[in-house]
């Protein structure tokens, strides 16, 4: 069974522009969550989504936005980029959607804003 | 909320000694609680969970974890560690009443030494 994948791996993008993230959940799990990680503040989580519906959002601003199509993949985007966006973006699924149920993590998306 | 704190930044052990990856929690009623490990430049992997009953779980690559309700603990173990085995960890926390929200630590480098 294939893994949780994200394109790019690698991106290196100018400020005031803008990315989009792709993430393919593992074959089956409908719930996929998305989250920054920075030396700094670590783990940070930005938003879940189930069923094409986003169930939960972290406290980032509304640069920061994704949506969830109806086989399950899930992109994110962020808009007008930051110095402060560069980071390890971190996709994860899970097919049990009650809260046992453990996350699969993606090997992420690296984003270097210059 | 829920959160989850990391004492230690950093951990280093010889290798063959025993192990021990500290965490706290801090949630509103009865905790799920997770270790996940990450190896550079790549996504979490999950090592083990605590749902309920038994208070000492056993995971992936020799791992364990003990449940301590009275002290809001779940430090991850391992009884002889390997050079393999440095890498980061963290540990997270989801409530049962909001099984969207998975919140995690900060993180523990763990340095096993020849």
């Amino acid at each position: 069974k294939a893994g949780v994948t994200q394109t790019p791996r690698y991106l290196i993008k100018t400020r005031g522009q803008q990315v989009t993230l792709s993430c393919s959940p593992i074959s089956g799990h409908r719930s996929v969550s998305w989250y920054q990680q920075t030396p700094g503040q670590g783990l940070q989580f930005l938003f879940e989504y189930f069923s094409e519906t986003q169930r939960n959002k972290g406290n980032f601003p509304g640069r920061f936005s994704g949506r969830q199509f109806s086989n399950s993949r899930s992109e994110m985007n962020v808009s007008t980029l930051e110095l402060g966006d560069s980071a390890l973006y971190l996709c994860a699924s899970r097919g049990r959607t009650s809260g046992d149920g453990e996350l699969f993590f993606g090997e992420g998306s690296r984003l270097t804003v210059l | 909320a829920q959160s989850v704190a990391q004492p230690e930044d950093q951990v280093n052990v010889a290798e063959g000694n025993p192990l021990t990856v500290k965490c706290t929690y801090s949630v509103s009623g009865n905790p799920y609680l997770f270790w996940y490990v990450q190896y550079p430049n790549r996504g979490l992997q999950f090592l083990l969970k605590y749902i309920t009953g038994d208070n000492l779980v056993k995971g992936s690559y020799g791992f364990e974890a003990e449940f301590n309700k009275s002290q809001t603990s779940f430090h991850l173990k391992k009884p002889s560690a390997l050079v393999s085995d440095s890498a980061l960890y963290f540990c997270a926390v989801r409530a049962l009443y909001n099984n969207n929200d998975m919140r995690f630590g900060a993180g523990t480098r763990l340095t096993v030494k020849p």
